[in-house]
């Protein structure tokens, strides 16, 4: 039982180029979600998945796209990166998206954008 | 707007002592909130959680505390070893699916 799952762990980009950030739960959890985090600021949420077919905006969504692949996967999207846009990204995963439900999270992608 | 806050950033205690780590919240109406421990180049663990129909909860050598009259959550960590230097945060949620994380108080467990 991996829990949950983040490909690449690093990654280099120039500003402009493209890349999706990849997402795996076998927890066989509802929710997944993607977060970002910078220095001196607490996770913020980017995009969440409350179930399978569905995605919604969270708090910094500008610059994202997501897609709910099937019920395990959720991947991120950065069409044009920009060095805003240099940050840690987590996803995360909890068994219904409820405000009461735990999260568990991957181990993370740093990504740098020159 | 949501503010989740921590006391101290910092945060170094002797091996064997208890440590406490601090976090204020501003929003009344959350009702759920969770301790994660994230280690360096990790991502973060869930610790222990509380909902807001209590005032304390005991895990396996830690336990939190919540104080809705002054919106204040602690951690404290019995006997902390030299495993437990992380950074540390909290979490709270209230309405749908999203939660506010606060920046995190670095531990570190002086041998």
């Amino acid at each position: 039982n991996a829990g949950v799952t983040q490909t690449p762990k690093f990654q280099v980009l120039k500003t402009g180029q493209s890349m999706t950030l990849q997402c795996a739960q076998d927890m066989n959890h509802n929710s997944m979600y993607w977060y970002r985090q910078d220095p001196g600021m607490g996770l913020r949420l980017i995009y969440y998945s409350a179930s399978e077919g569905t995605t919604d905006k969270g708090e910094v969504p500008n610059g994202y796209n997501v897609s709910r692949l099937n019920k395990r996967e959720f991947s991120l999207r950065l069409e044009s990166a920009a060095p805003s846009q240099t940050s840690v990204y987590f996803c995360a995963s909890s068994r219904q998206g409820y405000s009461t439900d735990t999260q568990y999270f991957g181990p993370g992608t740093r990504l740098t954008v020159l | 707007g949501e503010s989740v806050g921590l006391h101290l950033p910092t945060l170094s205690v002797q091996e064997g002592d208890n440590s406490i780590i601090n976090c204020a919240y501003s929003n009344s109406a959350s009702d759920y909130f969770i301790w994660y421990k994230q280690e360096s180049g990790k991502g973060p663990q869930f610790i222990i959680d509380i909902r807001s129909n209590m005032d304390k909860r005991q895990g396996q050598r830690v336990t939190v505390l919540l104080n809705k009259t002054v919106k204040h959550l602690s951690l404290q960590i019995a006997a902390t070893q030299p495993g437990d230097s992380a950074v540390y945060f909290c979490a709270e949620s209230n309405t749908g699916n999203q939660f506010y994380f606060g920046t995190g108080t670095s531990l570190t467990v002086i041998p």
